[in-house]
């Protein structure tokens, strides 16, 4: 089936370094969404990619989809405390088994230290 | 935050015995869908719902049933709890399923503990 790997699975960063986490999936998505877990909490949606290439920025968090809609990637510029916690992307394929399905991948765990 | 409520937030249970979880969201959306989440394996989906009774499996289906009767509740059931189906369980819906998708939104979560 399809699967969504996400690497690293856990970072330590200092405070104000910057942060990477990348996911690829075994075939083309339609589209990739990233989700932001604060220790404790649920999953809260962050954005969606869905054009090839497409590049999205949220102030200091820059996204991007790949252009062969296979990979992509999140990177946060400068951390602070309030970054902490598990980002996960979750990938969609469209086909008749799984029009309605979003794949997560395992999340990368960020902790910052001030 | 949408409006979205799982209860109970916290179960303890015997291996062997029924167990039911419920979502109920405000939002009158129509898709509605129960995830667990397990260290190491993210989020994965069990089963969802596309409409009042209507369902469908997902990835780990095995050992779990769903039953939506109305759009704002969704009944996760474990028949015959197993060790291990001790997890974090979340129900999560979204609005609509247009072929490029929608944004979940997630409720609090269920922390279940088989013994």
């Amino acid at each position: 089936g399809q699967q969504v790997m996400q690497i690293p699975q856990y970072q330590h960063v200092q405070e104000g370094e910057d942060f990477t986490t990348y996911c690829n999936s075994s075939t083309t998505l339609s589209n990739i969404q990233w989700y932001k877990q604060r220790p404790g909490g649920h999953p809260v949606f962050l954005i969606q990619l869905v054009k090839s290439g497409e590049v999205k920025k949220q102030k200091r968090l820059t996204f991007q989809f790949g252009e062969a809609k296979k990979n992509s990637s999140l990177h946060i510029t400068a951390t602070q405390t309030t970054d902490v916690g598990t980002y996960f992307c979750a990938g969609l394929v469209i086909s008749s088994g799984s029009a309605r399905q979003l794949t997560f991948g395992s999340g990368t765990q960020l902790t910052v230290l001030p | 935050d949408a409006g979205i409520t799982q209860s109970p937030r916290h179960k303890v249970t015997e291996t062997g015995t029924p167990v039911t979880l419920r979502c109920h969201q405000t939002e009158n959306h129509r898709y509605m869908y129960w995830y667990r989440q397990d260290p190491g394996h993210g989020l994965r989906l069990i089963h969802y719902s596309y409409g009042v009774k209507d369902t469908d499996k997902g990835e780990v289906s095995d050992g779990y049933s769903v039953s939506r009767s109305k759009t704002e509740d969704f009944l996760l059931t474990l028949e015959s709890a197993t060790s291990s189906q001790t997890s974090v369980y979340f129900c999560a819906i979204s609005e609509s399923w247009t072929p490029l998708g929608n944004e979940q939104f997630f409720g609090p979560g269920t922390r279940l503990t088989v013994l």
